[in-house]
């Protein structure tokens, strides 16, 4: 199975200041196909999960432009550029290359 | 406005069944596949399984094969998790979401708890 590693679990981030996480897969998630399906995801407290990001750097609609999306084989990089009290929650990455795995998420809070 | 809402979940006991619903409306239902996660609390999320447009394609997760049926009726637009032989560690939210391809959820459903308790 593919394991997904993120990083930090937990990131305290000063509102204006720039925040950055990690998720490394345990393989290339570059399939068969050519293709890289690596997603990202924000869950706010008490609420269901929304995506942010789909297909390594696709930004949603309505998503902010602070928010980034980068990488490629193992390595993915969600980027806020500067994080805001809203951003608050937790963050994962899910790949789809090779079945469906999540990340264990990191938790960003403000300080 | 498109929205996914659940009903079902609840309390049960171990050994016992339960049946979570999923209602889409907004968007064209039988155009998409559907998707189950589920989350433990305080936990990450995990994939349960999915179904294709017509439902003549399902997967699950090992842990729940067996055991749990998704399946989906188009013309209610709706998609059902039928649950049995629940176990204490089935104890979780569930959602329901769309998939426009390749597990990019972009729509999910408000959660459903199931606790497996006695």
């Amino acid at each position: 199975d593919v394991v997904l590693t993120q990083s930090p679990l937990s990131l305290p981030v000063t509102p204006g200041q720039p925040a950055s996480i990690s998720c490394r897969s345990s393989q290339s998630l570059v399939n068969n196909h050519g293709d890289t399906h690596l997603h990202w995801f924000h869950q706010r407290p008490g609420q269901s999960p929304r995506r942010l990001i789909y297909e390594v750097f696709n930004r949603d609609s309505g998503v902010p432009d602070r928010f980034s999306g980068s990488g490629s084989g193992t390595d993915f990089t969600l980027r806020i550029s500067r994080v805001e009290a809203e951003d608050i929650g937790i963050y994962y990455c899910v790949q789809a290359s090779y079945w469906v795995t999540f990340g264990q998420g990191t938790r960003l809070e403000i300080k | 406005e498109e929205q996914l809402v659940q009903s079902g979940g609840g309390l049960v006991q171990p050994g016992g069944s339960l049946r979570l619903s999923c209602a889409a409306s907004g968007f064209t239902f039988s155009n998409t596949w559907m998707t189950w996660v589920r989350q433990v609390t305080g936990k990450g999320l995990e994939f349960v399984g999915n179904i294709n447009q017509d439902g003549s394609v399902i997967n699950y997760m090992d842990s729940v094969k067996g055991r749990f049926i998704i399946s989906r009726d188009n013309t209610q637009k709706s998609l059902y998790l039928q649950m049995s032989s629940l176990r204490v560690d089935d104890t979780a939210v569930y959602f329901c979401a769309r998939d426009p391809g390749y597990s990019a959820f972009d729509n999910w459903g408000q959660g459903s708890l199931v606790t497996v308790s006695s």
